[in-house]
Protein backbone atom coordinates (compact mmCIF):
# COMPACT_ATOMS: atom_id res chain seq x y z
CA UNK A 1 0.00 0.00 0.00
CA UNK A 2 1.08 3.56 -0.22
CA UNK A 3 1.16 4.34 3.29
CA UNK A 4 3.41 3.60 6.65
CA UNK A 5 2.29 0.15 7.88
CA UNK A 6 3.14 -1.28 11.19
CA UNK A 7 2.75 -4.77 12.65
CA UNK A 8 1.40 -6.65 14.55
CA UNK A 9 -1.45 -4.33 14.99
CA UNK A 10 -1.99 -6.45 18.70
CA UNK A 11 0.78 -8.01 20.59
CA UNK A 12 -0.29 -9.18 24.39
CA UNK A 13 2.93 -10.42 26.29
CA UNK A 14 4.03 -11.14 29.31
CA UNK A 15 6.08 -9.32 31.90
CA UNK A 16 10.23 -9.84 31.21
CA UNK A 17 9.28 -10.82 27.36
CA UNK A 18 10.85 -9.41 24.35
CA UNK A 19 8.76 -8.06 21.84
CA UNK A 20 9.89 -6.61 18.31
CA UNK A 21 7.70 -3.89 16.65
CA UNK A 22 8.10 -3.14 12.74
CA UNK A 23 7.53 -0.33 10.65
CA UNK A 24 7.35 -0.11 6.77
CA UNK A 25 7.64 3.48 5.86
CA UNK A 26 6.05 4.95 2.82
CA UNK A 27 8.46 4.43 -0.08
CA UNK A 28 10.90 7.68 -0.28
CA UNK A 29 10.79 8.67 3.01
CA UNK A 30 14.25 9.10 4.40
CA UNK A 31 13.00 10.65 8.06
CA UNK A 32 11.01 7.64 10.42
CA UNK A 33 10.20 8.65 14.02
CA UNK A 34 8.78 6.30 16.48
CA UNK A 35 6.82 7.71 19.49
CA UNK A 36 4.56 6.23 22.02
CA UNK A 37 0.93 6.84 23.10
CA UNK A 38 0.27 5.51 26.84
CA UNK A 39 -3.60 5.37 27.95
CA UNK A 40 -4.98 9.17 28.06
CA UNK A 41 -1.73 10.54 27.33
CA UNK A 42 0.10 12.73 24.31
CA UNK A 43 2.56 10.80 21.74
CA UNK A 44 5.64 10.88 23.48
CA UNK A 45 8.99 11.04 21.04
CA UNK A 46 10.85 7.81 21.50
CA UNK A 47 14.01 8.13 18.21
CA UNK A 48 14.01 9.94 14.64
CA UNK A 49 15.86 8.08 12.23
CA UNK A 50 17.74 10.06 9.22
CA UNK A 51 18.25 7.29 6.51
CA UNK A 52 19.79 4.32 8.65
CA UNK A 53 21.09 6.33 11.49
CA UNK A 54 19.61 7.92 14.42
CA UNK A 55 21.11 11.53 14.85
CA UNK A 56 18.41 11.60 17.66
CA UNK A 57 17.53 8.51 20.35
CA UNK A 58 16.47 11.24 23.32
CA UNK A 59 13.17 9.66 23.49
CA UNK A 60 14.04 5.82 24.43
CA UNK A 61 12.87 5.55 28.28
CA UNK A 62 15.66 2.89 28.90
CA UNK A 63 18.47 0.86 27.57
CA UNK A 64 15.79 -1.71 26.93
CA UNK A 65 14.47 -0.10 24.47
CA UNK A 66 16.49 -0.17 21.07
CA UNK A 67 15.57 0.40 17.24
CA UNK A 68 17.42 -0.16 13.97
CA UNK A 69 16.55 0.56 10.51
CA UNK A 70 17.92 -1.49 7.28
CA UNK A 71 18.28 -0.33 4.00
CA UNK A 72 17.09 3.31 4.59
CA UNK A 73 13.31 1.50 4.81
CA UNK A 74 11.55 -0.87 7.74
CA UNK A 75 12.65 -0.04 11.27
CA UNK A 76 12.02 -2.34 14.14
CA UNK A 77 11.43 -0.93 17.80
CA UNK A 78 12.93 -4.02 19.96
CA UNK A 79 12.03 -3.42 23.65
CA UNK A 80 13.68 -6.24 26.00
CA UNK A 81 12.36 -7.61 29.18
CA UNK A 82 8.90 -5.76 28.84
CA UNK A 83 7.21 -4.19 32.00
CA UNK A 84 3.82 -3.88 32.51
CA UNK A 85 3.98 0.33 32.20
CA UNK A 86 5.48 -0.42 28.51
CA UNK A 87 1.62 -1.14 27.57
CA UNK A 88 1.14 1.39 25.12
CA UNK A 89 0.25 2.04 21.50
CA UNK A 90 3.64 2.16 19.83
CA UNK A 91 3.20 5.00 16.24
CA UNK A 92 5.44 4.71 13.47
CA UNK A 93 5.94 7.55 11.07
CA UNK A 94 7.14 8.76 8.15
CA UNK A 95 8.51 11.79 6.22
CA UNK A 96 10.68 13.55 3.47
CA UNK A 97 11.04 12.97 0.17
CA UNK A 98 9.04 15.17 -2.40
CA UNK A 99 6.55 16.09 0.29
CA UNK A 100 8.95 17.41 2.57
CA UNK A 101 9.93 16.67 6.27
CA UNK A 102 7.69 19.13 8.13
CA UNK A 103 4.29 16.73 7.49
CA UNK A 104 4.51 13.13 9.28
CA UNK A 105 2.28 10.03 7.98
CA UNK A 106 1.72 7.72 10.60
CA UNK A 107 0.89 4.06 10.31
CA UNK A 108 -2.08 2.89 12.80
CA UNK A 109 0.00 1.74 15.21
CA UNK A 110 1.08 -1.93 17.12
CA UNK A 111 -1.17 -1.69 20.82
CA UNK A 112 0.98 -3.18 23.03
CA UNK A 113 -0.37 -5.07 26.23
CA UNK A 114 1.80 -6.54 28.84
CA UNK A 115 0.05 -8.71 31.21
CA UNK B 1 9.13 19.04 31.12
CA UNK B 2 5.90 19.61 28.37
CA UNK B 3 6.79 21.95 25.78
CA UNK B 4 3.76 21.51 24.15
CA UNK B 5 -0.14 21.62 26.10
CA UNK B 6 -3.68 21.27 25.46
CA UNK B 7 -5.11 22.15 28.77
CA UNK B 8 -8.95 21.19 27.31
CA UNK B 9 -8.82 17.61 27.15
CA UNK B 10 -12.28 17.54 25.14
CA UNK B 11 -14.79 20.02 24.15
CA UNK B 12 -18.34 19.92 22.89
CA UNK B 13 -19.98 21.77 19.99
CA UNK B 14 -22.97 22.08 17.69
CA UNK B 15 -22.88 21.29 14.45
CA UNK B 16 -22.86 24.83 12.20
CA UNK B 17 -21.04 26.27 15.39
CA UNK B 18 -17.31 27.50 15.20
CA UNK B 19 -14.90 24.93 17.07
CA UNK B 20 -11.71 26.51 18.96
CA UNK B 21 -9.13 24.66 20.18
CA UNK B 22 -5.98 25.96 21.56
CA UNK B 23 -2.53 24.76 22.08
CA UNK B 24 0.14 26.75 24.34
CA UNK B 25 4.11 26.10 24.11
CA UNK B 26 6.78 27.50 25.91
CA UNK B 27 9.87 26.43 23.69
CA UNK B 28 10.22 29.85 21.67
CA UNK B 29 12.48 28.25 19.52
CA UNK B 30 10.30 26.48 17.84
CA UNK B 31 9.65 26.92 14.07
CA UNK B 32 6.81 25.00 12.73
CA UNK B 33 3.54 24.09 14.17
CA UNK B 34 0.72 21.44 13.29
CA UNK B 35 -2.58 19.89 13.71
CA UNK B 36 -3.02 16.70 13.60
CA UNK B 37 -6.55 14.60 13.88
CA UNK B 38 -6.85 11.44 15.37
CA UNK B 39 -9.72 8.71 15.07
CA UNK B 40 -10.06 5.83 17.53
CA UNK B 41 -7.71 2.80 16.14
CA UNK B 42 -5.92 5.16 13.80
CA UNK B 43 -2.86 6.80 13.49
CA UNK B 44 -3.18 10.65 13.44
CA UNK B 45 -3.49 12.21 10.18
CA UNK B 46 -1.96 15.43 9.25
CA UNK B 47 -4.23 18.48 9.10
CA UNK B 48 -2.89 21.92 8.85
CA UNK B 49 0.74 23.92 9.78
CA UNK B 50 2.07 27.35 10.27
CA UNK B 51 5.41 28.32 10.31
CA UNK B 52 6.38 30.98 12.81
CA UNK B 53 6.87 33.72 10.24
CA UNK B 54 3.18 33.68 9.97
CA UNK B 55 0.52 34.44 12.16
CA UNK B 56 -2.87 32.54 10.74
CA UNK B 57 -3.26 29.84 7.91
CA UNK B 58 -6.04 28.61 6.37
CA UNK B 59 -7.18 25.63 4.01
CA UNK B 60 -11.14 25.35 3.77
CA UNK B 61 -12.93 25.24 7.40
CA UNK B 62 -9.90 25.12 9.00
CA UNK B 63 -7.86 28.01 10.03
CA UNK B 64 -4.88 28.16 12.53
CA UNK B 65 -3.72 31.11 14.38
CA UNK B 66 -0.19 31.67 15.82
CA UNK B 67 0.74 33.91 19.04
CA UNK B 68 4.21 33.92 18.92
CA UNK B 69 4.48 36.77 22.43
CA UNK B 70 2.25 34.75 23.75
CA UNK B 71 3.60 30.96 22.58
CA UNK B 72 -0.29 30.10 21.75
CA UNK B 73 -2.07 28.62 18.53
CA UNK B 74 -5.75 27.59 17.93
CA UNK B 75 -7.24 25.87 15.46
CA UNK B 76 -10.47 27.13 14.39
CA UNK B 77 -13.00 24.74 12.58
CA UNK B 78 -15.64 26.71 10.49
CA UNK B 79 -18.83 25.06 10.17
CA UNK B 80 -17.84 22.29 12.39
CA UNK B 81 -19.00 18.61 11.09
CA UNK B 82 -20.11 15.65 13.18
CA UNK B 83 -17.74 13.89 11.15
CA UNK B 84 -14.96 16.14 12.71
CA UNK B 85 -15.23 14.47 16.56
CA UNK B 86 -12.03 13.33 16.63
CA UNK B 87 -8.77 13.64 18.84
CA UNK B 88 -6.89 17.24 17.83
CA UNK B 89 -3.13 17.46 18.61
CA UNK B 90 -0.60 19.98 18.13
CA UNK B 91 2.69 19.89 17.59
CA UNK B 92 5.67 21.85 17.54
CA UNK B 93 9.58 21.35 15.90
CA UNK B 94 12.40 23.20 14.85
CA UNK B 95 13.63 23.65 11.55
CA UNK B 96 15.49 20.64 11.71
CA UNK B 97 12.63 18.53 12.01
CA UNK B 98 14.79 15.74 13.96
CA UNK B 99 12.01 16.00 16.70
CA UNK B 100 8.16 16.59 17.15
CA UNK B 101 6.64 17.74 20.48
CA UNK B 102 3.08 16.90 20.64
CA UNK B 103 0.36 17.85 22.86
CA UNK B 104 -1.81 15.55 25.06
CA UNK B 105 -4.80 16.46 22.71
CA UNK B 106 -8.20 17.69 22.74
CA UNK B 107 -11.48 15.50 21.95
CA UNK B 108 -13.54 17.16 19.88
CA UNK B 109 -17.66 16.31 19.49
CA UNK B 110 -19.87 17.48 17.06
CA UNK B 111 -23.59 17.12 18.56
CA UNK B 112 -25.88 17.10 15.23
Amino acid sequence: GAGVSQSPSNKVTEKGKDVELRCDPISGHTALYWYRQSLGQGLEFLIYFQGNSAPDKSGLPSDRFSAERTGGSVSTLTIQRTQQEDSAVYLCASSGGGAGYETQYFGPGTRLLVL
Amino acid sequence: DQQVKQNSPSLSVQEGRISILNCDYTNSMFDYFLWYKKYPAEGPTFLISISSIKDKNEDGRFTVFLNKSAKHLSLHIVPSQPGDSAVYFCAASKYNFNKFYFGSGTKLNVKP
